[in-house]
């Protein structure tokens, strides 16, 4: 089966850090993407990692560990307007994405 | 460069009528996806298009959905005889090619069925 976990909710206070988890058991693996998702829009995409190890892209962080179905993302210096949700999806085949239930961050000043 | 469009944002429709949700890809790709979703859960895949061509439909339910993208034109999700729990968002993606590409959504459909 295919199976992403992410925690449902979580709160962090402005000019803080914050780390979301999402962990994955599934068929295939491709890559795992971080998208965020603000009430009513689109998901944006935020990161792509296929190796192991830490991509930086300025203030956002994303790390996968392959061997252990584990990834998270690392928010610095959150802002108001990082409140949103943010989806964890693994790619299983060439195309097809296997998506988590997301993890609505509120931020608080 | 304008993004993944997607009309209308909101539709309500009455059990039985049908539903029309239309999505015109980024400038420059020609591969399209749509995924459904219900509150407070993931994305859910549907259906995987090229211009002409549908690749991938095993999300998709067998009856009163079907999905095409023709070679010119917006992609077009149709629901027939629409249901309350066909109530969701309705996202479309685009890529520049299928494999290995990230995937560009659109604003979403938001259908709402009484």
């Amino acid at each position: 089966g295919q199976n992403i976990d992410q925690p449902t909710e979580m709160t962090a206070t402005e000019g803080a850090i914050v780390q979301i988890n999402c962990t994955y058991q599934t068929s295939g693996f491709n890559g795992l993407f971080w998208y965020q998702q603000h009430a009513g829009e689109a998901p944006t995409f935020l990161s792509y990692n296929v190796l192991d190890g830490l991509e930086e892209k300025g203030r956002f962080s994303s790390f996968l560990s392959r061997s252990k179905g584990y990834s998270y993302l690392l928010l610095k210096e959150l802002q108001m307007k990082d409140s949103a949700s943010y989806l964890c999806a693994v790619r299983v085949s060439n195309y097809q994405l296997i998506w988590g239930a997301g993890t609505k961050l509120i931020i608080k000043p | 460069n304008a993004g993944v469009m997607q009309n209308p944002r909101h539709l309500v429709r009455r059990r039985g009528q049908e539903a029309r949700l239309r999505c015109s890809p980024m400038k420059g790709h020609s591969h399209v996806y749509w995924y459904r979703q219900l509150p407070e859960e993931g994305l859910k895949f549907m259906v995987y298009l090229q211009k002409e061509n549908i690749i991938d439909e095993s999300g998709m339910p067998k009856e009163r959905f079907s999905a095409e993208f023709p070679k010119e034109g917006p992609s077009i999700l149709r629901i027939q005889q629409v249901v309350r729990g066909d109530s969701a968002a309705y996202f479309c993606a685009s890529s520049r090619q299928g494999s290995q590409e990230t995937q560009y959504f659109g604003p979403g459909t938001r259908l709402l069925v009484l």
